[in-house]
């Protein structure tokens, strides 16, 4: 089937606005990551979702930024009055469950966030 | 917290040559997985291959393989036979018993193979 899918890709935005960015996983996967690279750098960990709920929000860097997820699918990243410091790769990735150690990570191929 | 170093920013390697990528990890945890990922300079993140705490024989998978050593909390990656299309950054991640849904990564590895 499809994978995971992102969108939008690319988007510019200027300081302060808010955005939203969507991701789409892979069908009958439960578990829902969000992570965030920014240039040349590792993957920082934002949320993750098990089902509609998000038992682990730590790595979310303000309260600037949310998260939801539902119907068990499509989840939305939302940063409200965007800094320059949020320009980033955010990467969506679906696991198929998550009782076991072997699942792996399914990753999209990213929204690339530029505020200016 | 788990925590994963990979040590080596830059590789580079001849073509058709073996290279090995090093990961360590540092976990209290008794069971745990362990993952490499590449991701080319296209950005997609893809899954190479596993290794679990408990498997006694070291993960492979076609050109791939996984030098597991578990008392010295390393899971270094082998690529056989370097190709040009391995250039590209490497990850390797796990997760642990204590902290299962969250998968901790490492902070890369660029390999590039030269012609």
């Amino acid at each position: 089937g499809a994978g995971v899918s992102q969108s939008p890709s690319n988007k510019v935005t200027e300081k302060g606005k808010d955005v939203e960015l969507r991701c789409d996983p892979i069908s009958g996967h439960t578990a829902l990551y969000w992570y965030r690279q920014s240039l040349g750098q590792g993957l920082e960990f934002l949320i993750y979702f098990q089902g509609n709920s998000a038992p682990d929000k730590s790595g979310l860097p303000s309260d600037r930024f949310s998260a939801e997820r539902t119907g068990g699918s499509v989840s939305t990243l939302t940063i409200q009055r965007t800094q320059q410091e949020d320009s980033a790769v955010y990467l969506c990735a679906s696991s198929l469950a998550t009782g076991f150690y072997n699942s792996p990570l399914h990753f999209g191929n990213g929204t690339r966030l530029t505020v200016t | 917290a788990q925590k994963i170093t990979q040590t080596q920013p830059g590789m580079f390697v001849q073509e058709k040559e073996a290279v090995t990528l090093d990961c360590t990890y540092d976990t209290s945890d008794q069971s745990y997985g362990l993952f490499w990922y590449k991701q080319p300079s296209s950005g997609e993140m893809i899954f190479l291959i596993y290794q679990g705490s408990y498997d006694e024989q070291n993960a492979t998978e076609g050109r791939y393989s996984l030098n597991f050593q578990k008392a010295r909390k390393s899971a270094n990656l082998v690529i056989s036979a370097s190709q040009l299309g391995d250039s590209a950054m490497y990850f390797c991640a796990m997760r642990g018993a204590r902290d299962f849904n969250k998968f901790y990564f490492g902070s890369g590895t660029k390999l590039n193979v030269k012609p």
